[in-house]
């Protein structure tokens, strides 16, 4: 079963940082690429960050660019996300999510649990 | 930079009816790249349709896609308890990687 599991969100001072983790399991986690979506508290869903299954290609939206950072570690199957410079309009519920591909379509079939980043003083 | 507008906003409606939504986009956008899905309260959104028309795994067949180029549908030809919640259409590209619409809430009348 495919699984993946966030960590790392909290309670943080504007200008502050966090480092958000995704822990993946139940598939071959360097086969595919991932992405981070956030969900502001009531709102619709907004793309933050993807990255290839090599790491090699890496993009960002941009209202985060510049100040996260998205990596892997296949050897760990996980995924992360550095956010510094943390602003209130990056709270949101935090998901990471696989990419899936059939037949020359793109979509986000796995998603996490999420995990809540609050940004306030 | 391609922005999606669904609507309607909110669509109230009972059990046993039919539920349309669309998506409509401000440009050209390939089946291939035009997903929907669904998210309760919650919850983490569920990929429902990909490539527009294409029902992802274990998804009910009362769920269909459909539409191209800058219209797009999504159908549930009898609502069950469990399918009122948010929906979500998504378009992939260049930059950004993935856009989404604003989402439809489906509510029960």
């Amino acid at each position: 079963e495919v699984q993946l599991l966030e960590s790392g969100g909290g309670l943080v001072q504007p200008g502050g940082s966090l480092r958000l983790s995704c822990a993946a399991s139940g598939f071959t986690f360097n086969k595919y690429a991932m992405t981070w979506v956030r969900q502001a508290p009531g709102k619709g869903l907004e793309w933050v960050s993807s990255i290839s299954g090599n790491a090699a290609d890496i993009y960002y939206a941009d209202p985060v660019k510049g100040r996260f950072t998205i990596s892997r570690d296949n050897s760990q199957n996980t995924l992360h996300l550095q956010m510094n410079s943390l602003r209130a309009e990056d709270t949101a519920i935090y998901y990471c999510a696989k990419y899936y591909y059939a037949s020359g379509s793109y979509s986000l079939d796995c998603w996490g649990q999420g995990t809540l980043v609050i940004v306030s003083s | 930079e391609i922005v999606l507008t669904q609507s309607p906003g909110t669509l109230s409606l009972s059990p046993g009816e039919r539920a349309t939504l669309s998506c409509r986009a401000s440009q050209y956008v390939s089946r291939s790249f035009l997903a929907w899905y669904q998210q309760k309260p919650g919850q983490a959104p569920r990929l429902l349709i990909y490539g527009a028309s294409s029902r992802a795994t274990g998804i009910p067949d009362r769920f269909s896609g459909s539409g191209s180029e800058t219209e797009f549908t999504l159908t549930i030809s009898e609502l069950e308890p469990e399918d009122f919640a948010v929906y979500y259409c998504q378009q992939y590209g260049t930059s950004p990687r993935f856009t989404f619409g604003q989402g439809t809430k489906l509510e029960i009348k």
